[in-house]
This record gives C-alpha cells, sequence and structure tokens, in this order.
C-alpha cells in the first residue's frame, strides 16, 4: 500500500518568514495530493491540492510543488502569520473523488512566533 | 451551514463498557469515514462508507464497528472498549465523484478508556 511520509513534526518560525513541510510518498500510481490544516481544537481542513500533471499550484501565500520523478512533494507559505499556527497534513491517493482514500502522512506542526 | 456533527465531543469510559459515537452530515455525501489521530502517528483511517449498507474497512479496524443504515449518519461502536482505544477520533463526509479531496471532517470525539 501507499506510504507517506512527513518532515519535520514539528516546524517553528518567525512570523514573516517562510515555511516549507516536506512530504514523500511511495506509490507511483498515486496521483492527487491534498493537504489539510488543523488548528487548535478542530478537524482538519483542505487548503490546497495539486494532480501529478501539474507542478506547482498556488493560492495567495500558500504553495504546493510536486516532483513526481522523485515522489516528493511540498508546502510552502510565505510571509507567515500567527493564525498559519496549525498542525498540517500532506496526504497522497489515486485520484480525488471516486472510492481512492487518501494516506496522510504524521502531520507537522507549525509554530509562528510573533 | 454544511457541516459534520459528532457526538458526544468527550467521553470517558471504562474498559468493557460499549459505546457509540455517532456522526451526522447534512451534505448528502456518499462517502463517511472514521479516523483516529495519535501523536506522532497522524491520522489513521478506521472504516469508509461508499454509500448506505456499503462499509469497508481501513487501516485500523479491528476493535471497531460501524454501519451505514442512512445516508446522513455514520455511528462508530466500540463493542468492548480497552485502553488502546484512547484517542481523538474524526468523522469526515464527502462527495463521490467530485474532482477535489474535499473531505469535511467533524469537530472531533475525545475518547479516554480507564
Amino acid at each position: 500500500g501507499e506510504n507517506v511520509e512527513q518532515h519535520p513534526s514539528t516546524l517553528s518560525v518567525q512570523e514573516g518568514d517562510s515555511a516549507v513541510i516536506k512530504c514523500t510518498y511511495s506509490d507511483s500510481a498515486s496521483n492527487y495530493f491534498p493537504w489539510y490544516k488543523q488548528e487548535l481544537g478542530k478537524g482538519p481542513q483542505l487548503i490546497i491540492d495539486i494532480r501529478s500533471n501539474v507542478g506547482e499550484k498556488k493560492d495567495q501565500r500558500i504553495a504546493v510543488t510536486l516532483n513526481k520523478t522523485a515522489k516528493h512533494f511540498s508546502l510552502h507559505i510565505t510571509e507567515t502569520q500567527p493564525e498559519d499556527s496549525a498542525v498540517y497534513f500532506c496526504a497522497a491517493s489515486k485520484g480525488p473523488g471516486g472510492s481512492y482514500i487518501p494516506t496522510f502522512g504524521r502531520g507537522t506542526s507549525l509554530i509562528v512566533h510573533p | 451551514e454544511a457541516q459534520v456533527t459528532q457526538n458526544p465531543r468527550y467521553l470517558i469510559t471504562v474498559t468493557g463498557k460499549k459505546l457509540t459515537v455517532t456522526c451526522s452530515q447534512n451534505m448528502n455525501h456518499e462517502y463517511m469515514s472514521w479516523y483516529r489521530q495519535d501523536p506522532g502517528l497522524g491520522l489513521r483511517q478506521i472504516y469508509y462508507s461508499m454509500n448506505v449498507e456499503v462499509t469497508d474497512k481501513g487501516d485500523v479496524p479491528e476493535g471497531y464497528k460501524v454501519s451505514r443504515k442512512e445516508k446522513r449518519n455514520f455511528p462508530l461502536i466500540l463493542e468492548s472498549p480497552s485502553p488502546n482505544q484512547t484517542s481523538l477520533y474524526f468523522c469526515a463526509s464527502r462527495k463521490v465523484g467530485g474532482d477535489r479531496d474535499t473531505q469535511y471532517f467533524g469537530p472531533g470525539t475525545r475518547l479516554t478508556v480507564l
């Protein structure tokens, strides 16, 4: 089955700095990679996703890059703000929707210091 | 408001005492799922359901049961809880066939088994 490794487990940055979270996956058939943000006391929420036919996707201060050959993808957050503090999960699946079930990474706790 | 609700939010119980955690969604989603979240292990899927009367095991189904008699409800049943089932549980739902893995997560149920 699919195995998703996520690093680092904890990331501490100063407000305004950039943050990068990296994930690798094992199944070359995976072609859909969503990222979730989990704020304290809440369930995870989808923040951005990317398909394997795209190398990069941006949405304001967040971006995701994918290297299909190397089987790794990354989340980039620029100009971090205290409200970005949360746990972030990457995931990989063989497709969005349908019967495809995502495999999650173990999560990264991002702390943004004011 | 589109949402997934879980009850109870917090539960302390004793070993062997049967319990049920309810999950309900109001978005008419076909797909529903249960996850447990443990420190350092991320989100692990327990069971999922693609539609009414269709359920399947996830990665960690041992000790759990589910049922899907109605589209909106997906209860998680622990017939004989044990301390290793102490965890934070999330229910999630999404539309089957969408172009994004927009899983909507409930607020979580923190279960302690003594």
